[in-house]
């Protein structure tokens, strides 16, 4: 039974750029949910996704966006590349009929802005 | 979400429990306590969580006080493998992709 998978595992982008990531959550869940982890801090709360909707939003900029797809895969865009958004980006899924608050999460794309 | 509070760091002897405290004296009626680990270069797995009742599972107990205001999870017999940032948060089920993580315990495992 495949977990929650990440693609890429890492990246180095330069500011101004655009980057997407992408992630394909452990079989039979419908529900992907993004964080950004900086270094040395806790996961943050991005994104939700359901039904290929954005469900619940973090305290983030609308350079970040994303997208489910109808197999229930995510991707993760952040546009215009910023010095502070180097950081660990975690996709994490889960199976909306019982919610119990269990995620599964990646390993993570890590990614490094110069 | 509530706030917790949780020790920077902690240290156990392997072979011993490991018992990790975390305060949440704001939690409302409706939130559960979740407990995370995340070992290094790793993402976050899931544990244990809880309501009211204590709770027990292959990984570990949780105990949380009867005013709910603080609880404890324990690791039985701690070994290597445990050492690890551990992440104590408070939260509904309407809200449970929704978690809100602090800066967690860093727990080291010791010979």
């Amino acid at each position: 039974d495949a977990g929650v998978t990440q693609s890429p595992t890492h990246l180095i982008k330069t500011r101004g750029q655009q980057v997407t990531l992408r992630c394909s959550p452990k079989s039979g869940h419908d529900t992907v949910s993004w964080y950004q982890q900086a270094l040395g801090q806790g996961p943050q709360f991005i994104f939700q996704y359901y039904e290929e909707e954005e469900r619940q939003r973090g305290n983030f900029p609308d350079r970040f966006s994303g997208h489910q797809f109808p197999n229930y895969s995510s991707e993760l865009n952040v546009n215009a590349l910023l010095l502070g958004d180097s950081a660990l980006y975690l996709c994490a899924s889960s199976l909306r009929q019982i919610n119990t608050g269990e995620l599964f999460f990646g390993e993570g794309s890590r990614l490094t802005v110069l | 979400d509530a706030k917790t509070t949780q020790p920077t760091s902690m240290d156990c002897a392997e072979g011993r429990a490991a018992n990790l405290p975390c305060n949440h004296s704001t939690i409302s009626g409706n939130e559960y306590v979740y407990w995370y680990r995340q070992i290094h270069s790793q993402g976050p797995q899931y544990i244990i969580h809880g309501l009211k009742n204590n709770e027990t599972n292959e990984m570990a107990s949780l105990i949380i006080t009867e005013d709910r205001k603080s609880s404890t999870l324990i690791l039985p017999h701690a070994t290597l493998r445990d050492t690890a940032v551990y992440y104590c948060i408070a939260g509904d089920t309407g809200t449970a992709s929704k978690l809100t993580f602090g800066t967690g315990t860093r727990l080291q495992v010791t010979l």
